[in-house]
């Protein structure tokens, strides 16, 4: 029963360096999203996908690409990592009614 | 543009107490509102509101919504430590239950 699967759990990347955060769900949901969350500003919308194919962006989408080519994946890219992007990400599927979160991925940027 | 606001920010309270924790909003084209706790790791689902003045209940927790007044409340009776956690409100908006924007949560401590 895995659910929502994010990789890795921890990451430390460098100033500059790309990388890309892994999100899978085996329960054949429509929608998949990206937060990140900040002590103290809640959990914030990044980009979001209502099927395979289309995506759109959040709240705070600068910085991140995603793609959906597939129901399953929905992969969350860093293009240039930046220390304002050390935060602790989660990734969520649905269909319509209550998210279902990943268990995170801690990213510290140096 | 699309605001959840909870209160309190945090609350300390005794086992056995009754709290209640407030979420009022505003966004474009509701949907519904959802509650979520978070413990050390990811939110977990609590309840989905999209009727106004219909309580959800799920054991010692309930909750309401006043779409006109444009809040909710969640309340937790007989607190116990395992409640301890941040309560996170979220508003569907924009025509889709999928967007949702979050509250900032607030933080509960139940100590013994």
């Amino acid at each position: 029963n895995a659910g929502v699967t994010q990789t890795p759990k921890f990451q430390v990347l460098k100033t500059g360096q790309s990388m890309t955060l892994q999100c899978a769900q085996d329960m054949n949901h429509e929608y998949m999203s990206w937060y990140r969350q900040d002590p103290g500003m809640g959990l914030r919308l990044i980009h979001y996908s209502v099927g395979a194919g289309i995506t759109d962006q959040g709240e705070v989408p600068n910085g991140y690409n995603v793609s959906r080519s597939t129901t399953e994946d929905f992969p969350l890219r860093l293009l240039s990592a930046a220390p304002s992007q050390t935060s602790v990400y989660f990734c969520a599927s649905g269909r319509g009614n209550e998210a279902f979160f990943g268990q995170g991925t801690r990213l510290t940027v140096v | 543009e699309d605001k959840v606001v909870q209160s309190p920010l945090s609350l300390v309270v005794h086992e056995g107490d009754t709290v209640t924790l407030n979420c009022s909003y505003e966004v474009t084209n509701f949907r519904s509102l959802l509650w979520y706790k978070q413990e050390k790791k990811a939110p977990t689902f609590l309840f989905m509101l999209t009727s106004s003045g219909i309580e959800k209940k799920s054991g010692r927790l309930s909750s309401i919504l006043d779409k006109k007044e444009l809040f909710s409340i969640l309340n937790i009776t007989a607190t116990q430590t395992g409640d301890s956690a941040v309560y996170l409100c979220a508003v569907g908006g924009g025509g889709s239950n999928y967007k949702l924007t979050f509250g900032k949560g607030t933080l509960l401590t139940v100590n013994p």
